[in-house]
């Protein structure tokens, strides 16, 4: 059964920095990995989808990578800003499924 | 485009009543999902479906049920509603997920009291 970690589960940042969001799973074998934002209240908003043939992908300041053989994935987000204050999930999709698997989440606070 | 649409966006229940929480899609996906995410928790499957007249069970079944006659329509039904099924539910779809991942709603606060 595929299970999907994410540490830390909170963080707290200068603005400015530049920081490491990490989620790991159980289960190799994958689709595709997406990250996701999810402001306070609010739904979630897809950040970035990776298929299982890509190490990375790249949306202006934030970068996520792949490494299936070690069951890891990382969100980069360069130069934080307070508007990046949010919670961060990862979903993945096991292969021979049609449905995602969730982290808990990574809630980000980035300070002014 | 309004993609996703969950109605209500908020609703308050006593237990024992029931429910049908509305999702809508206009994007021609084959694939609509239910959700629900607890406080501090990650969301948690209770029904998905892969086409219209097929459903299948998630990780949480219990106590709803679905349907999906058309291809925009995917309605959660929660029959005699308890305080355990308080919770925020997420609709979500996709045209094929494998290679397009997920487009969620905004979602229903829902209060059993």
């Amino acid at each position: 059964k595929q299970e999907v970690t994410q540490i830390p589960a909170a963080l707290s940042v200068p603005e400015g920095e530049n920081l490491v969001l990490n989620c790991s799973f159980t289960d190799s074998a994958i689709y595709n990995l997406q990250w996701f934002r999810q402001d306070p209240g609010k739904g979630l908003t897809s950040l970035l989808l990776i298929q299982s043939s890509q190490r990375e992908q790249t949306s202006g300041r934030l970068n996520a990578s792949l490494d299936k053989s070690s069951g890891r994935s990382t969100l980069y987000i360069a130069a934080s800003q307070p508007g990046d204050s949010a919670t961060y999930l990862c979903a993945v999709m096991t292969s021979g499924t049609y449905k995602y698997i969730f982290g808990t989440g990574t809630r980000l606070k980035v300070l002014a | 485009n309004a993609g996703v649409t969950q109605t209500p966006k908020f609703r308050i229940l006593k237990i024992g009543q029931s429910m049908t929480l509305q999702c809508t899609q206009d994007m021609n996906h084959n694939y609509m999902y239910w959700y629900r995410q607890d406080p501090g928790m990650g969301l948690k499957l209770i029904y998905y479906s892969v086409g219209a007249g097929i459903t299948d069970k998630g990780e949480v079944p219990n106590g709803y049920n679905v349907s999906r006659s058309t291809t925009e329509d995917f309605p959660l039904r929660l029959e005699l509603a308890a305080p355990s099924q308080t919770s925020v539910y997420f609709c979500a779809s996709s045209y094929d997920a494998r290679d397009y991942g997920y487009t969620f709603g905004s979602g229903t606060r829902l209060t059993v009291v």
